[in-house]
């Protein structure tokens, strides 16, 4: 049972364009919400992470959207490079910070020269 | 040098067969898990580690053990190894959950484990 589920399974977007990636989770007990990054051949890296009562968090051209309602969050990547192409996976805590995490199913992203 | 460690890097293995592998860390982190990745399933986390004499379940622990030699050193058997286990396998650590510190994940580079 995949307590926090992740769309697309697989994104091209073309150089410039916006990468967006979804999450959605069951347990409202969630309190920490984590992206990693994966590139070919590598394990995961954190690459940006929300706490709940927040509806927006911006690093850079990385963007985590919020909504506590609907118990969904997004990854927005704007003006998409090739150096971006890699597995994107959403994640979730019951711990601010926590580092036992379920992960979503994973995006393998490509972005087109 | 990575902080993170896994050995071996790949490995092929035959049905039945025992199979360690291993995961030593320099970041000098307590913490340290065991997680199996699938496409299309993600990471599912197999066993954890909060210090030398603390080990944890995670969601899929059967088919699976583990050792903490020391507070670097964590390794992962299949006593018997199956084909529905070959995956990537990914070491990772956590520094302690503090006011300071969270509990970021610092992952190794991967096992690929193949069992024929």
């Amino acid at each position: 049972q995949q307590q926090v589920k992740q769309s697309p399974q697989s994104l091209i977007v073309q150089k410039g364009g916006i990468s967006i990636i979804n999450c959605a989770y069951e347990n409202t007990a969630f309190d920490y919400f984590p992206w990693y990054q994966q590139f070919p051949g590598k394990g995961p890296a954190l690459l940006i992470a929300i706490r709940p009562d927040v509806s927006e968090k911006k690093e850079g051209r990385f963007t985590i959207s919020f909504n506590k309602s609907a118990k969904q969050f997004s990854l927005h990547i704007m003006d998409s490079q090739p150096g971006d192409s890699a597995t994107y996976f959403c994640a979730a805590s019951l711990i601010w910070g926590g580092s036992r995490l379920t992960f979503g199913e994973g995006t393998q992203l490509t972005v087109n020269p | 040098d990575a902080d993170v460690t896994q050995t071996p890097r790949n490995r092929i293995t035959k049905t039945g067969k025992r199979i360690m592998l291993e995961c030593s860390q320099t970041k000098g982190h307590d913490r340290m898990y065991w997680y199996r990745q699938d496409p299309g399933l993600g990471l599912r986390l197999i066993y954890y580690s909060f210090d030398v004499k603390d080990i944890n379940k995670g969601e899929i622990s059967d088919g699976y053990s583990v050792s903490r030699q020391a507070q670097a050193k964590f390794s992962l058997s299949l006593e018997s190894a199956i084909p529905n286990q070959t995956a990537l396998y990914f070491c990772a650590t956590s520094d302690r959950l503090d006011g300071v510190n969270t509990g970021e994940l610092f992952f190794g580079e991967g096992s690929r484990l193949t069992v024929l």
